[in-house]
């Protein structure tokens, strides 16, 4: 069975200075997707960056990138120029082709201080 | 696009009795749709998928007979928590998918919170 671990429970960053957030997985599989969602204190689940295992380019989406590195089994997700509306809840997930189940870190949450 | 809402955001009932939650994907149409719990500091755990039409899928140690779970439509499935406990209460959260990001994302509801007194 497939596994995500987030080994921070808690990170700070300073407003406009960069944080990077940690994931590692374990699977056996060679095809599947790495997803980092933020879940502010409203709770919503809100999609901040995919990656699909098969492309070896990391993803970007403005402030988000992501350092995939495939044979580690790691998937970091770098925050820059962060913002007070950054600080939430980061979960790191994995989706599998054969289950089609998304599996959930444990979460770090991220505190971003003026 | 890709809007899922959750009714109702939050709800109390009292102990013995059941509450319904219901999941919509307001702008697609949901082939699947999928709950998951969420405790207090916790990450999300899947309780079952289910497809439109299709009896739900549940998770390993999710009892299927105290979380009813209805697909009746591309755009509404519904949670039942029958005959509610205290260790019901948690968040509940309902994600769907088939909308315009590809077959595989998800998106998520708000999600609701159960009280049990």
């Amino acid at each position: 069975a497939q596994t995500v671990t987030q080994s921070q429970p808690e990170m700070s960053v300073q407003e406009a200075e960069t944080v990077t957030l940690s994931c590692t997985y374990d699977t056996s599989e060679s095809d599947y997707y790495l997803f980092w969602y933020k879940q502010p204190p409203s709770r919503q689940m809100i999609l901040v960056i995919r990656q699909e295992a098969y492309k070896q380019q990391n993803a970007t989406e403005n402030r988000f990138s992501v350092n995939f590195q495939k044979a580690a089994k790691s998937f970091s997700l770098k925050i820059s120029d962060s913002q007070l509306g950054d600080a939430a809840m980061y979960f790191c997930a994995y989706l599998s082709y054969n289950t089609d189940k998304l599996i959930f870190g444990t979460g770090t949450r991220l505190q971003v201080f003026p | 696009g890709a809007v899922v809402s959750q009714h109702p955001s939050w709800v109390i009932c009292k102990s013995g009795t059941s509450v319904k939650i219901e999941c919509r994907s307001l702008d697609f149409q949901a082939t699947t749709m999928f709950w998951y719990r969420q405790f207090p500091k916790q990450s999300l755990m899947l309780m079952a998928t289910s497809n439109e039409g299709s009896k739900a899928t549940y998770e390993q140690g999710v009892e299927k007979d105290k979380f009813l779970i209805n697909h009746a439509s591309l755009t509404l499935s519904t949670l039942t928590v029958t005959s509610a406990h205290p260790e019901d209460s948690s968040f509940y959260i309902c994600s769907a998918r088939g909308g315009q990001g590809g077959s595989y994302e998800q998106y998520f509801g708000p999600g609701t919170r159960l009280t049990v007194t």
